[in-house]
């Protein structure tokens, strides 16, 4: 079975400007988390959705949206970018609830704000 | 507020030492799960075992073992005969009670450990 999968592998904005990230979860998983990794520390939460509802929202500005769709892929928009949002985007999805299941991450978005 | 922290930044040994990469914890919530993920340098994070706050047993996997003690707020995890291949970022991370209404705050990863494993 095909793990996460996510697209762009890598992206290169300029401030301001705005991008959609997407994530398709592994087959049958009903939950999707985005983190934001920046180089050298460890992934920060910034959403969570489980049944193509909001869960959980880390402490991230507005300028970051997401949401599920009804084949439980998820996009990741962020308006407006700054130089700081430069990092590894990971998605990650789990079967059930994702407080207690094991998170399956994808690749990753790298993206670069000039 | 939940809080994970890996106080070593690096490790680095000589392939067929054993290693423990230290993990102390933070939480006010009695039911909680403890992850380490595994992060090659291709980026991908790889799920490596959860525990639950219940649960104290230790665990071993082949090479791997991890040491889970609520005492002192800690999940260690043990390389035994470490390879090459176990070089990596080994991230813990902690997550708290299920989904209760007050909204999810996913997985709290410390910041990492590097672990290289020199030949």
């Amino acid at each position: 079975d095909a793990g996460v999968t996510q697209s762009p592998t890598h992206l290169i904005k300029t401030r301001g400007q705005h991008v959609t990230l997407r994530c398709s979860p592994i087959s049958g998983h009903k939950s999707v988390s985005w983190y934001q990794q920046v180089l050298g520390q460890g992934p920060q939460f910034i959403f969570q959705y489980y049944e193509k509802e909001e869960r959980g929202r880390g402490n991230f500005p507005d300028r970051f949206s997401a949401r599920q769709f009804p084949n439980y892929s998820s996009e990741l928009n962020v308006n407006a970018l700054l130089l700081g949002d430069s990092a590894l985007y990971l998605c990650a999805s789990s079967l059930e609830d994702p407080s207690y299941n094991e998170q399956f991450f994808g690749p990753g978005t790298r993206l670069t704000v000039l | 507020a939940q809080k994970v922290t890996q106080a070593q930044t690096e490790i680095s040994v000589v392939e067929k030492e054993d290693v423990t990469l230290d993990c102390v914890y933070e939480t006010r919530d009695t039911t909680y799960y403890l992850f380490w993920y595994k992060q090659p340098p291709s980026g991908e994070l790889v799920f490596l075992i959860r525990r639950n706050s219940f649960d104290e047993q230790n665990e071993i996997s082949g090479r791997y073992s991890w040491n889970f003690q609520k005492s002192t707020s800690s999940f260690n995890f043990t390389i035994t005969a470490s390879q090459v291949v176990d070089s990596a970022v080994y991230f813990c991370a902690l997550s708290e009670a299920a989904y209760s209404g007050g909204g999810a705050d996913g997985l709290t990863f410390g910041k990492g450990t590097h672990l290289i494993i020199q030949p």
